[in-house]
């Protein structure tokens, strides 16, 4: 139980063009869901938190209009990278929490983006 | 502002032996801790998390202390085995709460030898 995909798995893109990374909760309704980044032999930055139906939280530093965040449903947040540049290229990463466990994360895959 | 250390250099050890990885963390009082592990490209996953009000807890093969009081927490891996070979990160909850939002370190990585 408790499984998060993430789609695409890897995405090359030319610089200033714009990716969307799905995130999807296979089994189970999230209650929130989680974007981080991560760069090589660094730990995870959590970059926004998800709410389904409301407006995404921006940690400081996070540029709002250039990470699109978009929380449809309990099972689907989304992703855009807006203008893509290469200092952008990253791992991305999702997790969710559930109502009868909100203290674990659950993690998905992860996303490999590097724009050229 | 908090701040989480892992040991950045990787740990190796031979098969049969137990690994201990060091989480110390600052300037504040979290009301739990977790542990997760991390493979090369992947996601990380959850493994045990500890209440600021519980010493030790245990999972199969795997341990964690928590200490309040030195602020570091101790991750164990008895009997370790290569498959144990991988990226350990202990991560806290932030202080202002809200959504469970957690603070991760920067993991260390472990290398289980045959």
């Amino acid at each position: 139980g408790a499984v998060v995909s993430q789609h695409p798995s890897r995405v090359i893109c030319k610089s200033g063009t714009s990716v969307k990374i799905e995130c999807r909760s296979l089994d189970f309704q999230a209650t929130t869901m989680f974007w981080y980044r991560q760069f090589p032999k660094k730990s995870l930055m959590l970059m926004a938190t998800s709410n389904e139906g409301s407006k995404a939280t921006y940690e400081q530093g996070v540029e709002k209009d250039k990470f699109l965040i978009n929380h449809a449903s309990l099972t689907l947040s989304t992703l855009t990278v807006t203008s893509a540049h290469p200092e952008d290229s990253s791992f991305y990463i999702c997790s969710a929490t559930t109502s009868g466990a909100p203290y674990e994360q659950y993690f998905g895959p992860g996303t490999r983006l590097t724009v050229t | 502002s908090q701040k989480i250390e892992q040991n950045s250099e990787a740990l190796n050890i031979q098969e049969g032996k137990t690994a201990t990885l060091t989480c110390n963390y600052t300037n504040y009082s979290p009301a739990y801790l977790q542990w997760y592990r991390q493979d090369p490209g992947r996601g990380p996953v959850f493994l045990l998390l500890i209440r600021e009000n519980e010493k030790e807890k245990r999972k199969e093969r795997l341990k964690v202390t928590f200490d309040t009081t030195l602020k570091q927490s101790l991750f164990h891996i008895t009997a370790s085995q290569p498959a144990d070979s991988a990226t350990y990160l202990c991560a806290l909850p932030t202080p202002s709460g809200g959504y469970n939002k957690l603070i991760f370190g920067a993991g260390t990585r472990l290398a289980v030898h045959p």
